[in-house]
């Protein structure tokens, strides 16, 4: 099973300001088959992020992914007020499908 | 639009049954691989099981093998999820998802998740 490691665990930054989100994984993820969500409290996990950089449909080009192997990043460029969430990555390239544990950003 | 609302969830004594239900709209369901994941309260997300588009293949979680049974009606555009025998772990927000892409492998099949639902809790306690 391959397990995905998000750091940092909470990011504090204030709207306007870049924010880098780590995930790595414990094997490489065949086919960077890997996503990215968003969850806000109390609703379900969006889709942001698929194949590691392809945007979902209707997500803003502020959000970005990056990435291979083992390593990989969700950038979004200027945070928005909405934007304030946990993000969580998930792996799909080999079985079973498996999730990071999240990052939180939230407001500085 | 496509829709997905999960029913079924309340609060459940240990050892007792549940069936969570999900109802599709918006879309071919039968073109589709449905997937149930888990979140516990103030936790991360935990895959549970798939099933095919035509229900003719099933996989589950190793934490929830022989207790939890995935299934589906595509004359009804539903979705089902049995849980058997629950555990205070089986705590959870449970949430139907529609696969955006799917892969099959020798011993399960993985996606990632183009449409949730809204969720259903799921609490077992005494």
């Amino acid at each position: 099973e391959i397990v995905l490691t998000q750091s940092p665990g909470t990011l504090s930054l204030s709207p306007g300001e870049r924010a880098t989100l780590s995930c790595r994984a414990s094997q490489s993820v065949s086919s960077s088959y890997l996503a990215w969500y968003q969850q806000k409290p109390g609703q379900a996990p969006r889709l942001l992020i698929y194949g590691a950089s392809s945007r979902a449909t209707g997500i803003p080009d502020r959000f970005s992914g990056s990435g291979s192997g083992t390593d990989f990043t969700l950038t979004i460029s200027r945070l928005e007020p909405e934007d304030f969430a946990v993000y969580y990555c998930q792996q799909y390239g080999s079985a079973p499908l498996t999730f990071g544990g999240g990052t939180k950003v939230e407001i500085k | 639009q496509v829709q997905l609302v999960e029913s079924g969830g309340g609060v459940v004594q240990p050892g007792k049954s549940l069936r969570l239900s999900c109802a599709a709209s918006g879309f071919m369901f039968t073109n589709y691989g449905m997937h149930w994941v888990r979140q516990a309260p103030g936790k991360g997300l935990e895959w549970v099981a798939v099933i095919w588009y035509d229900g003719s293949n099933k996989y589950y979680a190793d934490s929830v093998k022989g207790r939890f049974t995935i299934s589906r009606d595509n004359s009804k555009n539903m979705l089902y999820l049995q849980i058997n025998s629950l555990r205070a772990e089986d705590t959870a927000v449970y949430y139907c998802a529609r696969e955006g892409q799917g892969f099959c492998f020798s011993t399960s099949c993985t996606a990632y998740f183009d449409y949730w639902g809204q969720g259903t809790l799921v609490t077992v306690s005494s």
